[in-house]
């Protein structure tokens, strides 16, 4: 069965510093990984995909990089910024569908 | 248009009763997803139907029962819940726009959840 972790499990930074999160994963036979954003009691916003074959994605401020052969992804936040503060999630797709999350990390960017 | 919707936003509901959450989407996504979230944890995957067909039953207590009616449309029923079974309850779809692997691996999107209190 697959496990993701994420690490660290909660993340304090002040504003305007360049940050990075990891997801790790025990199963490199995946189709693809995404990270979301999640809001306090809120649903998941989608940041980024990365296919199994790419090593890199950006979107704006935001670089997530995948290794599949080692079982990790990292996610970059360039510039965090007060609302950048959430919950950060990675998601693991494997066959059949099966799509897994790690338990997140709480980020706050303090102003 | 990107939008996966769920009604109701919030249920509070008796151990007794018999209710049904919805969630529906217009992308003509073809894998659909409920997943169950308790506070401070991720969310656990419970049910994926795939062309309307349920693929994955994570073994989920028969209190739950998924239905698919259509590719448009998903639901939970619920009956005789335990107040353990309170949680943000959360679907997801993902285009599967044939068989090849390369359409598969699409971006699934969330709707914002169904509060769910069982008193």
């Amino acid at each position: 069965k697959q496990e993701v972790t994420q690490i660290p499990a909660a993340l304090s930074v002040p504003e305007g510093e360049n940050l990075v999160l990891n997801c790790s994963f025990t199963d490199s036979a995946i189709y693809n990984l995404q990270w979301f954003r999640q809001d306090p009691g809120k649903g998941l916003t989608s940041l980024l995909l990365i296919q199994s074959s790419q090593r890199e994605q950006t979107s704006g401020r935001l670089n997530a990089s995948l290794d599949k052969s080692s079982g990790r992804s990292t996610l970059y936040i360039a510039a965090s910024q007060p609302g950048d503060s959430a919950t950060y999630l990675c998601a693991v797709r494997r066959d059949n569908n099966d799509m897994r999350f790690g338990a997140g990390t709480r980020l706050t960017v303090k102003p | 248009d990107t939008e996966v919707t769920q009604t109701p936003k919030h249920l509070v509901m008796g151990m007794t009763n018999k209710k049904s959450l919805k969630c529906e989407q217009h992308m003509g996504h073809r894998a659909m997803y409920w997943y169950k979230q308790k506070a401070k944890k991720p969310p656990e995957l419970m049910f994926v139907y795939s062309y309307e067909k349920l693929s994955i039953n994570e073994s989920v207590p028969s209190r739950f029962s998924p239905e698919c009616p259509n590719s448009s449309l998903l639901n939970l029923h619920l009956h005789a819940l335990q107040p353990e079974d309170s949680a943000l309850y959360l679907c997801a779809s993902r285009g599967l726009r044939g068989d090849s692997p390369l359409v598969m691996n699409t971006e699934a999107f969330f709707g914002q959840g169904t509060r769910l209190t069982v008193v």
